[in-house]
């Protein structure tokens, strides 16, 4: 069954540096998204991704955060200067014109 | 943007008793449905969805139901088995196809 694949699994990072956090989803797959989640909280919506450009974002997808499709299988979140609020799992998906929703394995971001 | 409300937060039941999640929707445009079921440290993994021209569906052990009149949709799981604990997430689709999910309920099954 086609996945969406997550890298890396876990990342630790100081407060203040930059994080990429890596998704490969589906081939055929349109949509692309990112979804946080605090430990303990409900799934957040990020971004919504969609023909090489942002379709829709939260106000938590602030000018800390971008996104890129930087060839034709990666879609990646960056966060230039974390905060230690920024901990989280990020999870990344992708659905085609369908609306079923396919989600990583999750990226744990551990902020110190 | 789509606001969903989702009820009980935590629920216990006896192995075997049914389980019951109770959700709410406010853009009446949302379309889709999905259930997630997340268990601990892993990625949500849809467990059953229903669509809005739809009223009630049913997989096994598991049955959603959608009233678009009064915007909300349950889960029913029947014959509760100690796997079945995990955090279930209700969600809703609005036309803008961003997904928002309830707060999400912990279901726990005593063997």
């Amino acid at each position: 069954e086609p996945e969406v694949t997550q890298t890396p699994s876990h990342q630790v990072t100081q407060m203040g540096q930059e994080v990429i956090l890596r998704c490969v989803p589906i081939s055929n797959h349109l949509y692309f998204y990112w979804y946080r989640q605090i430990l303990g909280q409900k799934v957040e919506f990020l971004v919504s991704f969609y023909n090489n450009e942002i379709s829709e974002k939260s106000e938590i997808f602030d000018d800390q955060f971008s996104v890129e499709r930087p060839d034709g299988s990666n879609f990646t979140l960056k966060i230039r200067s974390t905060k230690l609020e920024d901990s989280a799992m990020y999870f990344c998906a992708s659905r085609s014109g369908a609306n079923v929703l396919t989600f990583g394995a999750g990226s744990r971001l551990t902020v110190l | 943007g789509e606001n969903v409300e989702q009820h009980p937060s935590t629920l216990s039941v006896q192995e075997g008793d049914s389980a019951v999640i109770k959700c709410t929707y406010s853009d009446s445009a949302s379309n889709y449905f999905p259930w997630y079921k997340q268990e601990l440290g892993k990625r949500p993994q849809l467990i059953i969805d229903i669509r809005s021209n739809v009223g009630e569906k049913k997989d096994q052990r598991i049955a959603v139901t959608l009233n678009k009149t009064a915007k909300h949709f349950s889960l029913h799981i029947t014959e509760t088995q100690p796997e079945d604990s995990a955090v279930y997430f209700c969600a809703a689709i609005p036309h803008d196809y961003k997904l928002s999910f309830g707060a999400g309920t912990t279901v726990t099954v005593r063997a």
